[in-house]
Formats: C-alpha cells, structure tokens, sequence
C-alpha cells in the first residue's frame, strides 16, 4: 500500500523560504520509472502543478514558478523535499505531494498525500 | 504554459450520462496522447480517474471513460451516481516535459 504524507510550517511570512517534506512508503524512489510530484490548491482553486522528481532525479518544474522551487530526494529516508523561496500571501495553498507510478507513460499521480495547508501571512 | 480550458460547471440527473471537456493546445493536448482526469470530493486529495487518454486505474468504475479530438479531451460519466458529485480536473502532459491543469469543472447531480 503507497502512502504519502506532507509536512511543514503552516503559516510563513511574505518573502521566507517555505521547505516541504513528503515522506512516504510502499514504494522505492530507486525504482525505475517512479516519480513524486507537488501540486498545490489555493482555497476554492484549482489545483497546479509545481514540480516532480524521476527515480534517475531527472527534475521537472512548472515554467512560470521554475526560478523559486527546487526539489530533491533522499532514497535512503524515502523523502522528497520541496523549497519554495520568496513567499507571497497568493501562495497560500494546500500543498499535495503524490507518486507518479511507473507503469505511466508521461506524467500521472495515482496516490496522494492528504495535503498540508499552508498560510502565508505577516 | 496557461491552464486548459474546462467549464466551470456541468450537471445531470441520476441515470443520465454527463461529458466534461477539456480544451489545450497542440503544444499539450494535442500533441499527446497524455491526459489524465482527476476526481475531487470537497476537502479530500484528487483521485485519478482516466490515465493516457482512456485507461482506467484498476478500481476505477467502467462507468467513467475518456476520449480525445484534436485540441480537447473529454470525460464522460455514464449512468451517474449521486457519489459523483465532485470536481473533476483534466491533466495533460506538455512538449516542454511538464504537467498543466485545467481550471476544473464542478459537477452537480440533481
């Protein structure tokens, strides 16, 4: 069984650097063809795409917010790790982190995270 | 990369069948054959639904189909279930390796 779980401050102050842990288990991000990707959701939005990381980590980012995410992975400690830098109050979202199976051919999430919501405020 | 193009809302009585379209570009939708529906209950994560166009996950009702012409993908759910009630979101890989969302599209069962 794949779970996946999301962790981090839930509320930030404008321009700080969020940092988001996904921890998960059932699955190795060792194995060929595995990925895990963030997406977010603004309150009664829709949901956007931010970032995945490829078991080879090979990275992917969304064009319009590549210059503030950057993603990692630790394989030993079965983590992926999102920073976000220079936070703004329209960045208040319900972060999910998700698994991308192996057997997709482009870019599919069928497990995901409960999602943490976090608020940027002053 | 802008967000594809869903209706806001749709909706269908019990029994009846519904379609949920999704417009990009030949630069997403049109140029893969790589969308993806999600299905999302209110407070719940997304649900994926339809994988490369028309596969379902295992467990996922035969109910639910997708399809693609051109520029727009479409979902389709058949004899609908007050449980279906949600929002849906399609997903489309892109030429520049990355993923788009649409906007969603908030179905009714009355």
């Amino acid at each position: 069984q794949i779970t996946l779980k999301e962790s981090g401050p839930t509320l930030v102050k404008p321009t700080q650097t969020l940092t988001l842990t996904c921890t998960f288990s059932g699955f190795s991000l060792s194995t060929s063809g595995v990925g895990v990707g963030w997406i977010r959701q603004p309150p009664g939005k829709a949901l956007e795409w931010l970032a995945l990381i490829y078991w080879d980590d090979d990275k992917r980012y969304s064009p319009s917010l590549k210059s503030r995410l950057t993603i990692t992975k630790d394989t030993s400690k079965n983590q992926v790790v999102l920073t976000m830098t220079n936070m703004d109050p329209v960045d208040t979202a319900t972060y999910y982190c998700a698994h991308r199976p192996p057997y997709s051919s482009s870019v599919d999430f069928d497990s995901w995270g409960q999602g943490t919501l976090v608020t940027v405020s002053s | 990369q802008s967000a594809l193009t869903q209706p806001a809302s749709v909706s269908g009585s019990l029994g009846q069948s519904i379609t949920i379209s999704c417009t990009g570009t030949s630069s997403d939708v049109g140029g893969y054959d790589y969308v993806s529906w999600y299905q999302q209950h209110p407070g719940k994560a997304p649900k994926l639904m339809i994988y490369d166009v028309s596969n379902r996950p295992s467990g996922v009702s035969n109910r639910f189909s997708g399809s693609k012409s051109g520029n727009t993908a479409s979902l389709t759910i058949s004899g609908l279930q007050a449980e279906d009630e949600a929002d849906y979101y399609c997903s489309s890989y892109t030429r520049s390796s990355t993923l788009v969302f649409g906007g969603g599209t908030k179905l009714t069962v009355l």
